[in-house]
């Protein structure tokens, strides 16, 4: 399959964990990578290989990806952390496919 | 660090278009270079690849016949040439680095 699936919504309280999933059954083969975009702007890389934070991006996000679901975690959720989370995966053997999840609302009520 | 976008604009069905992306201050020519593109609304939807030197190429399926992908490694340049357009190309494209640097996006306008 050349799909990955995300819960369209997450919401959680400020200071609470906030978990968004996603499922394919491309990544126990692939990394999964994660996106956070912000309204107005273009994404930003938020995790890469799976579990590695990318450069500013602050300790309490972590990935994991265990068979066939990757997880972003936001520890101490906060308000600047809404937006939209993308995860996104590549299938580069012969059939070479690069896909993007659904995306995620997160909401910090 | 940056990459700029420019080409978008309104076509018509069937017609043609070409984008561009410029970067700077990175190292273009040892990264895979890709375009993303989000309908209005929408999702996150790649669209198309190229290897740091050109050699390979890959697309989605939608575009595939219709949309082309290049480099110029001198030039520190990125193009789509889009032909055929349709309805469903409308949408903001994105010039990516290896998912490090995005651009801001150009908007193509798909209708009569």
């Amino acid at each position: 399959s050349n799909e990955l699936t995300q819960p369209p919504s997450v919401s959680v309280s400020p200071g609470q964990t906030a978990r968004i999933t996603c499922s394919g059954d491309a990544l126990p083969k692939r990394y999964a990578y994660w996106f956070r975009q912000k309204s107005g702007q273009a994404p930003v890389m938020v995790i890469y290989e799976d579990s590695k934070r990318a450069p500013g991006i602050p300790e309490r996000f972590s990935g994991s990806n265990s068979g066939t679901m990757a997880t972003l975690t936001i520890t101490g959720t906060q308000a600047d952390d809404e937006g939209d989370y993308y995860c996104y995966s590549a299938d580069t053997s012969d059939d070479y496919r690069e896909m993007f999840g659904g995306g995620t609302r997160l909401t910090v009520l | 660090v940056q990459m700029v976008e420019s080409g978008g604009g309104l076509v018509q069905p069937g017609g043609s278009l070409r984008l561009s992306c410029a970067a700077s201050g990175f190292s273009f020519s040892t990264y895979w270079m890709t375009w993303v593109r989000q309908a209005p609304g929408k999702g996150l939807e790649w669209v198309a690849s190229i290897k740091e030197d050109g050699s390979e190429r890959h697309f989605v399926d939608s575009v595939k016949g219709r949309f082309s992908i290049s480099r110029d490694n001198a030039e520190r340049s990125l193009h789509l040439q889009m032909n055929n357009v349709r309805a469903d190309d409308t949408a903001v494209y994105y010039c990516v680095a290896g998912g490090w640097v995005w651009g801001r996006g150009t908007l193509v306008t798909v209708s009569s």
